[in-house]
C-alpha cells in the first residue's frame, strides 16, 4: 500500500544550529502535505502544510521544501531550541481520496536537540 | 488546548473486555477521524466521519466500531480486547480539507 516515510529514526542537533528532516513519499499523485509534531505525551500538533503547486512554504523559523521530481518533503527548522524537541511527522493527502481528508502519515523522526 | 477533547486519557483493561473512548471535536468541525499510533507502526488510520456519516474506513479491524452522534461527538468502541491493541488511540477533527487537529489522546493497556 502507500506509504510516507522519513530517512532517519532520529536526529541529534546542537542547540542554535539548524534542522533538517526528510520525508519521501511514494505517490506522485498526492496533492497535499503537512508536516506534525509531536511531543511525548501529547497528540500530533500541526506546523505547516503545502500544496502540491508550491516547491517552498515558510513559517515562523520552518520551512517546507517540496521536491515533485524525487518525491522528496524536507523540514526545515531555524536555530533549534530544546522545546523542538519532538517527534516529527509528514503526512500526504493520498490521490482519489476526494473530500474525505483521510491523511497518510510516516513513522516520524525523532529530534534530539543537545544544549 | 487543542479542542479537540478525548475521554477518558488512560484505561487499563483485561483481554476480552470491551471499551468506549470518546472524542470531542473541534467546534465547528464536523469531520473526526480515529487513528491508532503503536510504538513500531507510527499513525494508522482508522476511520473517519463527516457529520453522522462514514466517510473513509482504513486498517479498522472487525471489532473496532465508532460512530458520530447528532451533536458530532464521536465514540470508538473496541471489543474483544487482545494484548495488541494496546496503543494510544488518537482523535483528530477538521472543518474540511486541509490538517487536522488532534486530541491529546486515550492511552489503552490492555492486560
Amino acid at each position: 500500500g502507500e506509504s510516507v516515510g522519513l530517512h532517519l529514526p532520529t536526529l541529534s542537533v546542537q542547540e542554535g544550529d539548524n534542522s533538517i528532516i526528510n520525508c519521501a513519499y511514494s505517490n506522485s499523485a498526492s496533492d497535499y502535505f503537512i508536516w506534525y509534531k509531536q511531543e511525548s505525551g501529547k497528540g500530533p500538533q500541526f506546523i505547516i502544510d503545502i500544496r502540491s503547486n508550491m516547491d517552498k512554504r515558510q513559517g515562523q523559523r520552518v520551512t517546507v521544501l517540496l521536491n515533485k521530481t524525487v518525491k522528496h518533503l524536507s523540514l526545515q527548522i531555524a536555530a533549534t531550541q530544546p522545546g523542538d524537541s519532538a517527534v516529527y511527522f509528514c503526512a500526504e493527502k493520498p490521490p482519489l481520496s476526494g473530500n474525505t481528508g483521510k491523511l497518510i502519515f510516516g513513522q516520524g523522526t525523532t529530534l534530539q536537540v543537545k544544549p | 488546548d487543542s479542542g479537540v477533547t478525548q475521554t477518558p486519557k488512560h484505561l487499563i483493561t483485561a483481554t476480552g473486555q470491551r471499551v468506549t473512548l470518546r472524542c470531542s471535536p473541534r467546534s465547528g468541525d464536523l469531520s473526526v477521524y480515529w487513528y491508532q499510533q503503536s510504538l513500531d507502526q507510527g499513525l494508522q488510520f482508522l476511520i473517519q466521519y463527516y457529520n453522522g456519516e462514514e466517510r473513509a474506513k482504513g486498517n479498522i479491524l472487525e471489532r473496532f466500531s465508532a460512530q458520530q452522534f447528532p451533536d458530532l461527538h464521536s465514540e470508538l468502541n473496541l471489543s474483544s480486547l487482545e494484548l495488541g491493541d494496546s496503543a494510544l488511540y488518537f482523535c483528530a477533527s477538521s472543518r474540511g480539507g486541509g490538517g487536522y487537529t488532534f486530541g491529546s489522546g486515550t492511552r489503552l493497556t490492555v492486560v
